[in-house]
């Protein structure tokens, strides 16, 4: 089983460019998040969806976009690439309930120079 | 508001130390989750434990064992007799029903353990 597959997992980004993150998972999960991860902040939720064709905004939505046209998949686009958005990326999923637990993918990490 | 906190920002131990790691939470609800996962060096995150607000159980897995405490908001992550693969980076998190399974993480815990 592949779980939670992202691609790419290392990418270097000139300020101003664009990107598209690849969340793809084999679990026929409902719900899936991007979080992103900076030194002594933990994780933060970026966007979430709870089933194909929605999404919704997190914790720190500004500057991303994201979408869900298919239920496995969960694409996270930086329209224009800042150095405040160099980070290290994780997209997850989970079953549509009670509260279990996220199976995280290996993680992105994004560098914008 | 939700809340995690971790107030331990790098825990360094020698090999077949006991090691606790904190956490405590705020939220203003009567029903959540409070999970633990591990971030090796590799990278990945993995799951340890949930735990709901109505059990507070002490739960014990091989050399983990965790202790919830509502009266404190706590929910503290001990390795017994720790070894090097213990180092990781140890996220303690939260989340609430009806909240579409979002985490709210503490800041983490770096755990060193040195041969």
């Amino acid at each position: 089983n592949a779980g939670v597959t992202q691609t790419p997992k290392f990418r270097v980004l000139k300020t101003g460019q664009s990107m598209t993150l690849l969340c793809a998972q084999d679990m026929n999960h409902e719900y899936m998040y991007w979080y992103r991860q900076d030194p002594g902040m933990g994780l933060r939720l970026i966007h979430y969806s709870v089933g194909e064709g929605t999404t919704a905004k997190g914790e720190v939505p500004d500057g991303y976009n994201v979408s869900r046209l298919k239920k496995q998949n969960f694409l996270l686009g930086l329209e224009s690439a800042a150095p405040s958005q160099t980070s290290v990326y994780f997209c997850a999923s989970s079953p549509g309930y009670l509260n279990t637990e996220a199976f995280f993918g290996q993680g992105t990490r994004l560098t914008v120079v | 508001a939700q809340k995690v906190t971790q107030a331990q920002t790098e825990i360094s131990v020698v090999e077949k130390e006991d090691v606790t790691l904190d956490c405590v939470y705020e939220t203003r609800d009567t029903t959540y989750y409070l999970f633990w996962y591990k971030q090796p060096p590799s990278g990945e995150l993995v799951f340890l434990i949930r735990r709901n607000s109505f059990d507070e159980q002490n739960e014990i897995s091989g050399r983990y064992s965790w202790n919830f405490q509502k009266s404190t908001s706590s929910f503290n992550f001990t390795i017994t007799a720790s070894q090097v693969v213990d180092s990781a980076v140890y996220f303690c998190a939260l989340s609430k029903p009806g909240g579409y399974n979002k985490l709210i993480f503490g800041a983490g815990t770096r755990l060193a353990v040195h041969p």
